[in-house]
C-alpha cells in the first residue's frame, strides 16, 4: 500500500509569513509528483509536477522541491497573501499510472 | 467545453437506487480519472482509462461500482444498488497524456438518503 504523508495537517500564518509543508512518499516506484492547490467547494487545480531528483520548480511566490531518494517534495509560500488560504495536496504517480493523493494541507493566512 | 464537465452536479437518490454519474473530459485529453472525496479528505483514486481502456480499477470498493468509457471521451461511473456509504463527492479529472497534469471537474455531489 502507498502511503502518501503531508505534514502538517494545517497551518496558520500571519500575511507576510513565509512558510513551508511537506509531501512525504516511498521513493521505491516512484514516477512523478503532482502539487494541487484545492480551495473548498473548488476543483483541484494543478501547481506543479515534479518528475526528477533535485527538481525546482516556481510559480511566482510559490515554488516546490523534490528529493525522490528520501522520498519527500517541499512545498515554500513566500510572502504569504490572504489569497494563498487553501488546502495544499500532493499526490504520487507510481509506475503502474495510479495516483495517490495525501491528505493535504489546510493553510490560512490572516491578514 | 474548456474544461472538465460532470452531471449532475448533485444527485439525491434512495438506498437501493442505481446512479449514473456523467464525466465529459477536455477534448483531446486521452486519460481520464474517477476519484471519490470525502468531506475535507484529498481525492481518493477509483479508476481511471487511457483511451476507452479501463487501465486500473483497483480502487473501486466493490462490485456494485463500475465505470466505462466506450468511445475514449465521456465517461459514466455507475454505481448500483446504493448505500448511504457511497455518499461523497465524485470527482473526474482528465489529462492530456497519462502521468501528466490533471485537470478536474466541478464534482458530482452524491447523497443516498
Amino acid at each position: 500500500i502507498l502511503n502518501v504523508e503531508q505534514s502538517p495537517q494545517s497551518l496558520h500564518v500571519q500575511e507576510g509569513d513565509s512558510t513551508n509543508f511537506t509531501c512525504s512518499f516511498p521513493s521505491s516506484n516512484f514516477y512523478a509528483l503532482h502539487w494541487y492547490r484545492w480551495e473548498t467547494a473548488k476543483s483541484p487545480e494543478a501547481l506543479f509536477v515534479m518528475t526528477l531528483n533535485g527538481d525546482e520548480k516556481k510559480k511566482g511566490r510559490i515554488s516546490a522541491t523534490l528529493n525522490t531518494k528520501e522520498g519527500y517534495s517541499y512545498l515554500y509560500i513566500k510572502g504569504s497573501q490572504p489569497e494563498d488560504s487553501a488546502t495544499y495536496l500532493c499526490a504520487l504517480i507510481n509506475q503502474g499510472g495510479k495516483l495517490i493523493f495525501g491528505q493535504g494541507t489546510e493553510l490560512s493566512v490572516k491578514p | 467545453g474548456a474544461g472538465v464537465s460532470q452531471s449532475p452536479r448533485y444527485k439525491v437518490t434512495k438506498r437501493g437506487q442505481d446512479v449514473a454519474l456523467r464525466c465529459d473530459p477536455i477534448s483531446g485529453h486521452v486519460s481520464l480519472y474517477w476519484y471519490r472525496q470525502a468531506l475535507g479528505q484529498g481525492p481518493e483514486f477509483l479508476t481511471y482509462f487511457n483511451y476507452e481502456a479501463q487501465q486500473d480499477k483497483s480502487g473501486l470498493p466493490n462490485d456494485r461500482f463500475s465505470a466505462e468509457r466506450p468511445e475514449g471521451s465521456i465517461s459514466t461511473l455507475t454505481i448500483q444498488r446504493t448505500e448511504q456509504r457511497d455518499s461523497a463527492m465524485y470527482r473526474c479529472a482528465s489529462s492530456l497524456e497519462q502521468l501528466e497534469t490533471q485537470y478536474f471537474g466541478p464534482g458530482t455531489r452524491l447523497l443516498v438518503l
